[in-house]
């Protein structure tokens, strides 16, 4: 069965920081692995979709790579800023089923003026 | 754009009241999706519909019943809720399998007393 996690859960950080959010899973068998930012009240937004066949993909300030067989992904944001404060979650797409994507619990982002 | 809209945004039932969630997209997808989240866990896959008149379960959806009738309208139904099902559930939609563009509704907190 695969099972996502994500650590740290919480994470806060001084304005301007770069930070890395790691997401492992335990069954390599994925299509794709996405990020997305979820904002208190608000549903979640798509931030970066990583293929499987891709190492890396890139947009903006965030950066997210994927390491398959070791079952790891990480989520870059460089020089956060306060508006970066959200929970962001990783999901991987079952390579078995087209229609079930399994989530991280997430981790809770803060970013301090 | 209105996206995904979910209706209503808060409720409360008493255990054993029945109620429908609605979701609604204005963006033509085939594909739409019932999610729970609850504290501490990813969000989780209830039911899915890969077109109107069609779908199918995901990975918790013992006590959820669900229709699409139209293709921009994906109804989540409970008969007999339970304070188990106080979550918060989200629709998605998207145009094509494997969450592609997927787009998520604002959530709907549902309470069970």
């Amino acid at each position: 069965k695969q099972e996502v996690t994500q650590i740290p859960a919480a994470l806060s950080v001084p304005e301007g920081e770069n930070l890395v959010l790691n997401c492992s899973f335990t069954d390599s068998a994925i299509y794709n692995l996405q990020w997305f930012r979820q904002d208190p009240g608000k549903g979640l937004t798509s931030l970066l979709l990583i293929q499987s066949s891709q190492r890396e993909q890139t947009s903006g300030r965030l950066n997210a790579s994927l390491d398959k067989s070791s079952g790891r992904s990480t989520l870059y944001i460089a020089a956060s800023q306060p508006g970066d404060s959200a929970t962001y979650l990783c999901a991987v797409s079952l390579f078995y089923n087209n229609n079930d994507m399994r989530f991280g619990a997430g981790t809770r982002l803060t970013v301090k003026p | 754009n209105a996206g995904v809209t979910q209706t209503p945004k808060f409720r409360v039932l008493k255990t054993g009241q029945s109620m429908t969630l609605l979701c609604a997209q204005d963006m033509n997808h085939e594909y739409m999706y019932w999610y729970r989240q609850d504290p501490g866990m990813g969000l989780r896959l209830i039911h899915y519909s890969v077109g109107e008149g069609t779908t199918a379960k995901g990975e918790v959806p013992d006590g959820y019943n669900v229709s699409r009738l139209k293709k921009q309208n994906f109804l989540l139904g409970l008969e007999s809720a339970a304070p188990s099902q106080t979550s918060v559930y989200f629709c998605a939609s998207s145009w094509g399998d494997r969450y592609t563009e997927a787009f998520f509704g604002q959530g709907t907190r549902l309470t069970v007393v």
